[in-house]
């Protein structure tokens, strides 16, 4: 069964990037799109951008400009930075797995709480 | 950008039917899923492919999408059921997520 298991920074000062990774355990990383996904406290999901095991990536427009994901087959993660981070950024962050052709996005990880504060 | 509408809330008594809409342009042209989230848990996909149940998502769910509206169906609703519900689609590469509806079970 397939676990995505995250780590990163929680606590970030107004400036700082945003680190997180995501490993996956247990499945192939292969023909799938690996997504970052994130909630801010009171609103609803925010989907950030996504990569698959070649390296292709997708953005939400809204956040291109800062965001960047890379991924490292040798060890099964990818991984999302965000630099120059405001107070608007603080949110619940999940990686998640996704297939092309409707199929949703059907793992996700356990979620990180990252707080932009000074 | 493309843009998805659900109603902010609805309410639904124990073992009766809930239906949650998604809205968007030629929104039965795209494939939609749900997304169910519960406080303090992440998100767990219920529905793909409009219609479809992953393993381990109880058959009371079901899915449908024509025209303008995705719907998710909620049968015989249990408590347990109640929950934030999201709607997806992809638009040109993108992911894009309806606003969320909170389902009380009064």
């Amino acid at each position: 069964q397939v676990q995505l298991q995250q780590r990163g920074a929680g606590l970030l000062k107004p400036s700082e990037t945003l680190s997180l990774t995501c490993a996956v355990y247990g499945g192939s990383f292969s023909g799938y799109y690996w997504s970052w996904i994130r909630q801010p406290p009171g609103k609803g999901l925010e989907w950030i951008g996504e990569i698959n095991h070649s390296g292709s990536t997708n953005f939400n427009p809204s956040l291109k400009s800062r965001v960047t994901v890379s991924v490292d087959t040798s060890k099964f993660q990818f991984s999302l930075k965000v630099t120059s981070v405001t107070a608007a950024d603080t949110a619940v962050y999940y990686c998640a797995r996704g297939r092309s052709g409707g199929f949703g996005l059907d793992v996700w990880g356990q979620g990180t709480t990252v707080t932009v504060s000074s | 950008s493309y843009e998805l509408t659900q109603p902010p809330s609805v309410s639904v008594s124990p073992g009766q039917t809930a239906s949650i809409t998604c809205s968007g342009d030629k929104l039965g042209d795209k494939y939609a899923c749900w997304y169910q989230r519960k406080p303090g848990q992440s998100p767990v996909l219920v529905i793909y492919q409009d219609s479809k149940r992953p393993s381990g998502i109880p058959d009371r769910f079901s899915g449908s999408n024509s025209g303008n509206t995705a719907t998710l169906t909620i049968s015989g609703t249990q408590a347990m059921d109640e929950a934030d519900y999201y709607c997806q689609v992809w638009d040109i590469s993108t992911v894009v997520f309806g606003g969320g509806t909170k389902l009380t079970v009064l």
